[in-house]
Parts: C-alpha cells; structure tokens; sequence
C-alpha cells in the first residue's frame, strides 16, 4: 500500500516555542491530507482538511493562527503548533489520499510540551 | 452530526475468534473502514468495505456489513497475542474524503 511518512516521530519542547511537523506522501501523490489528533485513550479527532494549493479548512473549535497548516506540493503538508502549551501535548496523525484512493495513515507524532 | 459506536473492550484467548462490532449513523456512507492501532503507534489500514458489500474475507479477517441496521462487524479468526491493539471502525462518504472514527475497541489476547 501508499506509504506517508512523519517527522518528527517524537518531540519534546518548551512552552511557548514553535513546533513544526511534517507530513509526505512517499509514493503517490495527494490530493488532500488530514490532520488528526488523538488525546490518550481517545479516538482520533480531525483538526483541518488541507488541499493542495489551497488554505486548510478548520473543524469547529480548531484555532487556526495556533495550528498552522501549509499544504506547499502534492506530497508535503506541515502543521506548525505555535506558542506550544503543555495542553498541547498531544499525538498527532496525519493522513493523506488522492481522488481515487483511500486514505492512509503516518505513522504519528508524539508532542510533548514542557 | 454523524457517529461511530464501538464497544470498548474485548478480551479473548489466543486461538479463539473475536467479533468487534460497530454502528454508525451516516446512511450516505461509502466506505466503512477496520484501522488497527498498536501501542505508542499510528494507524494501520486493515481492510475496508464498500457499502455495496455484504461481507468482505482477507486471509484471518471477515467483514460483515449490515447497511439495513448501519452495522459493521471485524471477525479475527484464529486470534494471536499479536493482535492484541485497538481496533478503530470508521465511515467516509467517498475516497479522498475525511473519516468519522469510533472510539476503538481495545483487544485484549491472552495466552
């Protein structure tokens, strides 16, 4: 199957500094990519769709300027945490498919915020 | 809105079937999805349903789907430790959109 790769597979950061994580699709090219979010024991729960040369579109209480998300070519998308809060701490899971394809998962990035 | 059920836990002895279940709420669905996610990790596509199929068989997995009731069912036969992870049942209205996840059912294999 398509592969889509993260990096970071883990960081650890201070309050109030920035943290950029990257999301690529290795061998085909996506059209659009997720971003999720996935608290300890909990489902995942999407933070924004984002379309290839276009803005991201945010779920419903998603804070935009703090989760930026820059979707630059058909198989790189970065979310960028900024002024990161412990609450931030979080994993955090990409996905990424193209029109006809379903979607597949990165592997996650583990944020930890001290 | 739209919503995923799933049971929370199952426990099972190695070599035994197990059944996870799941309900959804979305008549629109198109594809009805099993991810397997393993501790400290990310999600792993299992298999998927076309909501024009009755049932789906991939090796020691079978997916029954029941669109009447909007229920989904991951039988693992022959169930090993290694199987041992949270299973997610999720929806999407067609490929390339974003998934609606259930809660996960974490499996729990013992020897």
């Amino acid at each position: 199957g398509a592969v889509v790769s993260q990096h970071p597979s883990r960081v650890i950061c201070k309050s109030g500094t920035s943290v950029k994580i990257e999301c690529r699709s290795l061998d085909f090219q996506a059209t659009t990519m997720f971003w999720y979010r996935q608290f300890p024991k909990q489902s995942l729960m999407l933070m924004a769709t984002s379309n290839e040369g276009s803005k991201a579109t945010y779920e419903q209480g998603v804070e935009k300027d703090k989760f930026l998300i820059n979707h630059a070519s058909l198989t790189l998308s970065t979310l960028t945490v900024t002024s990161a809060h412990p609450e931030d701490s979080s994993f955090y899971i990409c996905s990424a498919s193209s029109a006809e394809e379903t979607q597949y998962f990165g592997p996650g990035t583990r944020l930890l915020v001290l | 809105g739209e919503d995923v059920e799933q049971s929370l836990f199952l426990s099972v002895r190695e070599g035994d079937s197990s059944v996870i279940n799941c309900t959804y709420t979305d008549s629109s669905s198109t594809y009805l999805y099993w991810y397997k996610q393993e501790p400290g990790a990310g999600l792993q596509l299992l298999t998927y349903i076309f909501s024009n199929m009755d049932m789906k068989q991939d090796q020691r997995l079978t997916v029954l789907l029941n669109k009447k009731d909007k229920h989904l069912s991951l039988r693992i036969a022959d169930t090993q430790t290694g199987d041992s992870a949270i299973y997610f049942c999720a929806e999407g209205n067609q490929a390339g959109t974003a998934l609606i996840f259930g809660k996960g059912t974490t499996l729990s294999v013992s020897s």
